[in-house]
């Protein structure tokens, strides 16, 4: 069974730019969330999407923005890119009928902000 | 809202067993899991325990769960130097999205 697959693993932009990176989740998984992962604050949760629907939000401004389609595949972009953007982006998804399922991660992009 | 700590480092020599802790706060946590992530990849996960469970074990790896104490370890019998990573401990409260930790980097020496 194929894992989570993000792309692209590398990206290179500039300030005020934006950015879409793409998520393949686990074949029958609908849930599908995104991370951001910095040396400095760690892990932390950007939105999570269940069947095509925002269901939970962390705590990051309007311009990290995602949506999910209706083969669970997900996309998030991020617009007016800033030098604090650079960052390991995360995807993970689980079966999301009920919590506690476990979640399951892709390799990552790898976003860096010049 | 919920916590979850770690220690930061943690060293250890080539075949000696490998203990890393995890506190959390979260008193209605039912899962607990373990994460490994290796240079330039994701999260992978290891292995998870329901709250009502003292103890897992899968082949190298012991979970030991203290429920009143609100913590968790993982123990990895005879380190080996692919075992060297960053292990994120993670919980799950009745919520869709995990609380993790900072993750503990595990360095094995030779």
């Amino acid at each position: 069974k194929a894992g989570v697959t993000q792309t692209p693993r590398y990206l290179i932009k500039t300030r005020g730019q934006q950015v879409t990176l793409s998520c393949s989740p686990i074949s029958g998984h609908r849930s599908v969330s995104w991370y951001q992962q910095t040396p400095g604050q760690g892990l932390q949760f950007l939105f999570e999407y269940f069947s095509e629907t925002q269901r939970n939000k962390g705590n990051f401004p309007g311009r990290f923005s995602g949506r999910q389609f209706s083969n669970s595949r997900s996309e998030m972009n991020v617009s007016t890119l800033e030098l604090g953007d650079s960052a390991l982006y995360l995807c993970a998804s689980s079966l999301g009928r009920d919590s506690n399922q476990p979640q399951h991660f892709g390799d990552g992009t790898r976003l860096s902000i010049l | 809202g919920e916590d979850v700590e770690q220690s930061l480092f943690l060293s250890v020599r080539e075949g000696d067993s490998s203990v890393i802790n995890c506190t959390y706060t979260d008193s209605s946590s039912t899962y607990l899991y373990w994460y490994k992530q290796e240079p330039g990849a994701g999260l992978q996960l290891l292995t998870y325990i329901f709250s009502n469970m003292d103890m897992k074990q899968d082949q190298r790896l012991t979970v030991l769960l203290n429920k009143k104490d609100k913590h968790l370890s993982l123990r990895i019998a005879d380190t080996q130097t692919g075992d060297s990573a960053i292990y994120f401990c993670a919980e799950s409260g009745g919520s869709y999205i995990p609380t993790f930790g900072r993750g503990t980097s595990l360095i094995v020496h030779p």
